[in-house]
């Protein structure tokens, strides 16, 4: 089993909709979480942290569930330029090292 | 403005070479990641380091070794190329492991 898994999508929603992801991880001590955004052909940029009790900017909203191991990013009212690629990423227990786990990302595609 | 740099954006080498890929970062950061990013596998980790003259092998640490003589620094050595390393390769930094990670803008190398 993968450390991180995500739904590769793409996702295709119009202007204007609500789209959501999961991702999942495997190993249950893992520390911490986030949400990465990679455009085309550029390097990925941090988006969100995710907490354990949930947190929301703007438009976005990420929530942790430990129990169900997964992790989730909600986009309210699509733009445009929300299109891109989202990625996971676990940063597993220290006994593994200070590294960071990257799921393979879920692409998202709004159209007008 | 935080800032990591490798060293090329491209670079084509014929298989057999010895290659060297450059990232340095401005940030003062304990931790710096090599990751190779291929379409439908995500970024997969090579090696990270989190002091210098330290390294840690990461998911996909065959055919590659590294290189971190100064904090700044790390350096990832293709000791020879072969036509399946053909590939986008990301260098990272982050001053903890569970803090956010930021990338150079990556280095599509070609193995001929």
């Amino acid at each position: 089993r993968k450390e991180v898994e995500q739904d590769p999508g793409p996702f295709n929603v119009p202007e204007g909709a609500t789209v959501a992801f999961n991702c999942t991880y495997s190993n249950s001590a893992s520390q911490s979480f986030f949400w990465y955004r990679q455009d085309c052909r550029k390097e990925p940029k941090l988006l969100m942290s995710v907490y354990s009790s949930g947190n929301e900017d703007g438009r976005f909203t990420a929530q942790l569930n430990r129990a169900s191991q997964y992790i989730s990013l909600l986009i309210r009212d699509s733009k445009l330029s929300d299109s891109a690629t989202y990625l996971c990423v676990v940063v597993p227990p220290m006994e593994y090292g200070n590294k960071l786990v990257f799921g393979a990302g879920t692409i998202l595609r709004v159209k007008s | 403005d935080v800032k990591v740099t490798q060293s090329s954006r491209y670079l084509v080498k014929r298989t057999g070479e010895k290659v060297f890929l450059e990232c340095v970062q401005d940030m003062d950061h304990e931790n710096m990641f090599w990751y190779r990013q291929d379409p439908g596998l995500g970024l997969r980790l090579i090696y990270f380091s989190y002091d210098v003259k330290m390294k840690e092998k990461g998911d996909i640490p065959e055919g590659y070794s590294v290189s971190r003589e100064k904090k700044e620094r790390f350096s990832l050595i293709l000791e020879s190329a072969s036509t399946n390393q053909t590939s986008m390769y990301l260098c990272a930094s982050s001053l903890w492991g569970n803090t956010e990670a930021f990338f150079g803008q990556g280095t599509r190398l070609t193995v001929v």
